[in-house]
């Protein structure tokens, strides 16, 4: 079935450091793919998403390339800051078809912490 | 923005007890959604529901849970008899018209903790 793995965490940086956060998927066909950050006592919000191969999903000065040869969406950004700690959550969903329901399914999750 | 609401934020209840979490979705969403994330872990799909039924559940979702859109409005999860492994973070979800998973919107979530 299909399934995420995400690298472990917690993951620690200094301000401005480059961060990865890795994934990488196993699904049939082509599936969705979003990151979303859930913030220290918050929900859960979408980060960005990538819906086809090769696409780059970006928001905030995050981004992640769905890679279909690699099966991957890894999460960076150039230039971290301490109000990115959060906790991480690479997803997919089924192949996109107009007006289907759509489970997720969710990596275990990385903690970030961004020290000052 | 439109906002999927949930309540409570957090329910503390003894074990045995029946609890219900309530969701309101988006207006024009069709699609809903409870998930859970037990502390430290991954987040689990429990079921999904789009026009007035289950359509699809989880293992996780077995004869203790329930789900029901009682009023057009409302999005309810209820746990008939609570354990102690069913202390987690609900979160609710909403999805629009041919918006698949793209369009989902979660609520804030409510700690459920069963002592």
């Amino acid at each position: 079935g299909n399934s995420v793995t995400q690298m472990e965490g917690p993951v620690t940086l200094s301000e401005e450091a480059f961060l990865t956060i890795n994934c990488t998927y196993t699904a049939t066909g082509y599936p969705s793919l979003f990151w979303y950050v859930q913030y220290p006592g918050e929900g859960l919000q979408l980060l960005l998403k990538a819906t086809k191969a090769d696409d780059k999903g970006s928001n905030k000065g995050f981004e992640a390339t769905y890679r279909k040869e690699t099966t991957s969406f890894h999460l960076e950004k150039g230039s971290v800051q301490v109000s990115d700690s959060a906790v991480y959550f690479c997803a997919l969903s089924g192949p996109y078809n107009a007006g289907n329901n759509r489970k997720l399914i969710w990596g275990l999750g990385t903690s970030l912490a961004v020290n000052p | 923005e439109p906002e999927v609401t949930q309540t409570p934020s957090h329910q503390v209840t003894q074990m045995g007890q029946e609890v219900i979490l309530r969701c309101v979705p988006i207006s024009n969403h069709l699609y809903f959604y409870w998930y859970r994330q037990i502390l430290g872990q991954k987040v689990e799909f429990l079921v999904s529901f789009y026009n007035n039924e289950i359509s699809e559940k989880s293992e996780i979702f077995d004869d203790q849970f329930s789900v029901e859109r009682p009023d057009g409005s409302n999005f309810t999860l209820k746990i008939r008899s609570t354990k102690l492994e069913d202390s987690a973070m609900y979160f609710c979800a909403s999805t629009g018209p041919g918006q698949g998973a793209r369009g989902y919107t979660f609520g804030s979530g409510t700690r459920l903790t069963v002592v």
